[in-house]
């Protein structure tokens, strides 16, 4: 069975520029989530989707991250415009059922310059 | 939700158990105890979960005294492909925390050398 899978695995932006990242979760998988790790800092939980609707997006950042799932299935993470504090590495992960395991992607390396 | 301290980093040699103590002092009586892994460049991934006394599965163990506030996790025999950073969360709702999403602290890093 196919893993939680994200592209691109590393994408390096200018300031000002528009990134979109995306992950395919495990098929089945209701829920998905969006985590992030900036330099030095822990990882810190970004939004939580049950199929298409958001259900928590308590830890986005401002109003430059906008994510979607249309359809409820693979899931956007868009940022516009970019800046500099905005690098680190983004983490995706999905679940069957709220309350059990879930399955983390490799991340996307973001590096904005 | 309670706060985990963990040392920031150890060192072991390949054979070794190593033993990564959590410090839980604020855990609630509905509260788990859940340690994920991460290898350089994978997203974390769960390893074990337990509320009390002793859980062991393939991969590691978990030690929690009789008052919580702190749990062991133990690995046995510790290989290279074990270093990693390990993760300790203290959460209300088996495997998660708050109903979904995951709290992480700033975690373990382990270093096994040859």
């Amino acid at each position: 069975e196919a893993g939680v899978t994200q592209f691109p695995s590393h994408s390096v932006i200018e300031k000002g520029q528009t990134v979109t990242l995306r992950c395919d979760p495990i098929s089945g998988h209701d829920n998905l989530y969006w985590y992030r790790r900036v330099m030095g800092k822990e990882i810190k939980f970004l939004l939580h989707f049950v199929k298409e609707s958001k259900q928590d997006e308590s830890g986005m950042p401002n109003n430059r991250f906008l994510a979607e799932r249309t359809g409820g299935t693979y899931s956007t993470l868009k940022v516009q415009p970019a800046e500099l504090e905005d690098s680190g590495v983004y983490f995706c992960a999905s679940s069957y059922k709220k309350g059990t395991e879930a399955f983390f992607g490799q991340g996307t390396r973001l590096t904005v310059v | 939700l309670a706060k985990t301290t963990q040392p920031i980093s150890m060192d072991s040699y390949e054979g070794q158990e190593v033993n990564i103590t959590c410090s839980h002092n604020n855990i609630a009586t509905n509260d788990y105890i859940t340690w994920y892994q991460q290898f350089p460049s994978q997203g974390p991934r769960f390893i074990i979960q337990g509320y009390k006394t002793k859980v062991t599965n393939e991969v590691a163990s978990l030690f929690i005294p009789a008052d919580r506030k702190s749990s062991t996790l133990s690995l046995p025999r510790v290989s290279l492909s074990d270093t990693a950073v390990y993760y300790c969360l203290v959460g209300g709702i088996p495997i998660y925390n708050q109903g979904g999403k995951l709290i992480f602290g700033q975690g373990t890093e382990l270093s096994v050398k040859p």
